[in-house]
Order: structure tokens, then sequence, then C-alpha cells
């Protein structure tokens, strides 16, 4: 299995609080994406990074920020977190050539519920 | 731009029967196409892809799936299925901008097979 851990793995929190959802990679792969999968609408991407500091929007990057300081740490931050984004969050991650064959690796997934 | 449709969002099937979950894509360019499935509780992991020359391609557990540029399909098949093929099934296409590469995922097909 891919060196992928996300955390936490579980969080209820209220609305309106700064939520931070951490992957940490040992692999050493070049992107890092976060996706969020609900039901009806599949995996959405959210941001992604394609170097240290080198990050880009996703379909749904409204409400949410990412930072990437070190090539294993890409963090995705709820500023304010609303109802809205209860979700399951995935980080995944790949490394060229595997990345243009579609290969990403996925975490577990962090399941985040706004009250 | 990329998009593709699951066009079954749900499939009940009896054990040892034979399976199609549909995909088509939106494209006006070459594409990558992909299968991914996840069991209950656990992150996506890739079935098989779709990148160039042969047209049916085969993956892990006995599925394969035919690529149809003139119908721009790319359905997922398997001739007889188990118990343990129950998971939700992805269709995916790969998206090239200046920043890198990316999976834009349908929104899933669950696979119920029951005996």
């Amino acid at each position: 299995d891919a060196g992928i851990t996300q955390s936490p793995r579980h969080k209820v929190t209220e609305t309106g609080t700064p939520v931070t959802l951490r992957c940490h990679q040992t692999e050493n792969h070049r992107y890092m994406y976060w996706y969020r999968q609900d039901p009806g609408h599949g995996l959405r991407l959210i941001h992604y990074s394609y170097g240290v500091k080198d990050t880009d929007k996703g379909e749904v990057s409204d409400g949410y920020s990412v930072s990437r300081s070190k090539t294993e740490d890409f963090l995705l931050t709820l500023e304010s977190a609303t109802s809205s984004q209860t979700s399951v969050y995935f980080c995944a991650i790949s490394e060229p050539p595997g990345l243009a064959f579609g290969e990403l690796f996925f975490g577990e997934g962090s399941r985040l519920t706004v009250l | 731009a990329q998009s593709v449709t699951q066009l079954d969002s749900q499939v009940p099937v009896f054990e040892e029967a034979p399976v199609e979950l549909r995909c088509n894509y939106s494209s006006s360019v070459s594409v990558y196409l992909f299968w991914y499935v996840q069991y209950p509780n656990q992150g996506l992991q890739l079935l098989l892809k779709y990148l160039s020359g042969s047209t049916l391609v085969k993956g892990i557990n006995g599925f394969e799936a035919e690529f149809n540029k003139s119908q721009t399909s790319f359905h997922l098949r398997k001739p007889s299925v188990h118990i343990s093929d129950t998971a939700e099934y992805f269709c995916a296409v790969s998206v090239f901008n200046q920043a890198g590469t990316a999976l834009i995922f349908g929104k899933g097909t669950t696979l119920s097979v029951s005996s």
C-alpha cells in the first residue's frame, strides 16, 4: 500500500469553526490532491498541488484553502466550516510517469461532520 | 471541458451473472480513461485504464472495459460476478492543463451482488 496517512480520520465540529485536514505521504510523490466524496456526486476535486508551494484550484474550491510547505505534507483548511462541507475527504498522490496513466493512490479518507 | 457520465447509479445483480457498468465521456481532445473501485470504508484503487492502442483493456479481478470512440463510451464488464465485487465503481477521465494533470470522476455506480 502507498504510504498515505490522513488525519484526523473522523472529526465533528461546529459551524463557523476552522478545520485543518492533513495528508502525509512517505512516497516522495510530486502531485497531491484533495477530493471530497458525497452521495450522488461522486468524487470532486477541491485543490491539488504539483510541487512544494505550487497549488491549483479544482472543481469545488470555494471555502477551502491549501498549503504545501514540504513534499510530504498537503494541508486542507476550511477557514469557517459550514454544514455543506460535511463530507468524506480523500487525499491522493501521484508521480509521473504514473500520473500520465491516471495512477492515483488514495488515502483512507477523513470523515468531517459540521453541525 | 472533459466530463464523465455514469449512466446507472445502482446496479443489483445475482452472483455468477454478467454485469456491465456504463460510462460515457465528453471531450474534444484525446483522453485517457480509467475505472476505479472503492470497497466499503476504503479509499479508491485503480481497476483498469485506457491510454491508447487496443480498445479492449483488461484489469484486475477479471474486469475488462471497451473504449468506443464513436460512441464516446468506456463501459466496464465482467462475465461472472462474485459477492466480493460488491463495491462502488467510478469512471474517470484525465484533465491536462498548464499546472499538471488531475482526474475528473463520474458520480459512481454502486454494484450490489447477492446470492
